[in-house]
């Protein structure tokens, strides 16, 4: 089992361009949750979604975040423009029905200029 | 609205030393709670868990963590570190009336020194 692929695994990008942040997760999975981390605030609850349909999003911070999940294997996290208070780990998890275990990916490190 | 509080942002200690990590959390009804741990450039993984039962819970590595309900207390607990212990410890608690919703603690750094 590879577990929670995520790509990038670094973005550097300027202040006002797109940014997409993409998520494999671990195949059978069911639920796909996506959190933030920054020194400031830990590690945030965005977004997560259960079959492919989001859940809960109260934790996404404003409308210029989005995310979706075409299917079972796939999901993104965009954020459309990019501010330098974005910079943050981004991660992405999964789990299996009602386990509470979630397994999490490596991470993308989002640095924005 | 669920949150939690560690004790210690960071914490030095030597080989052999004992360990106890604080988490407090602030929910009044039915928890899940859970230590995770991150190693340096690795992915946080599960270190232990408590849905219901024995408060007293033991995890990998040698972990274990203690629940008390009148406390609102979930701290970890280890009675020898060693250097390769060296990671960041994150507490997160999971409200059963809140669905899948985890709310983690900012997190300990616990450096070992060898």
């Amino acid at each position: 089992d590879a577990g929670v692929i995520q790509s990038p695994r670094h973005e550097v990008t300027e202040m006002g361009q797109e940014v997409t942040l993409r998520c494999k997760p671990i195949s059978g999975h069911d639920y796909l949750f996506w959190y933030r981390q920054t020194m400031m605030r830990g590690l945030e609850l965005l977004i997560y979604f259960n079959n492919n349909v989001p859940i809960d999003d109260s934790g996404m911070p404003e409308d210029r975040f989005s995310a979706k999940m075409p299917n079972a294997s796939f999901s993104t996290l965009k954020i459309q423009p990019s501010e330098p208070r974005d910079s943050a780990v981004y991660f992405c998890a999964s789990k299996l029905g009602t386990s509470y275990e979630q397994y999490f990916g490596p991470g993308t490190r989002l640095t924005v200029t | 609205a669920q949150s939690v509080s560690q004790h210690n942002h960071h914490v030095i200690l030597s080989e052999a030393a004992s360990l106890e990590l604080g988490c407090n959390y602030s929910y009044g009804g039915t928890v899940n709670l859970f230590w995770y741990v991150q190693y340096p450039g690795q992915h946080l993984q599960l270190l232990l868990k408590y849905f219901s039962g024995d408060p007293l819970v033991k995890g990998i590595k040698g972990f274990e963590a203690e629940f008390i309900k009148s406390k609102f207390s979930f701290n970890l607990r280890k009675p020898s570190v060693q250097w390769s212990d060296t990671a960041e410890y994150f507490c997160a608690v999971n409200a059963r009336n809140y669905g899948q919703n985890f709310v983690f603690g900012p997190g300990t750094r616990l450096s070992v020194l060898p």
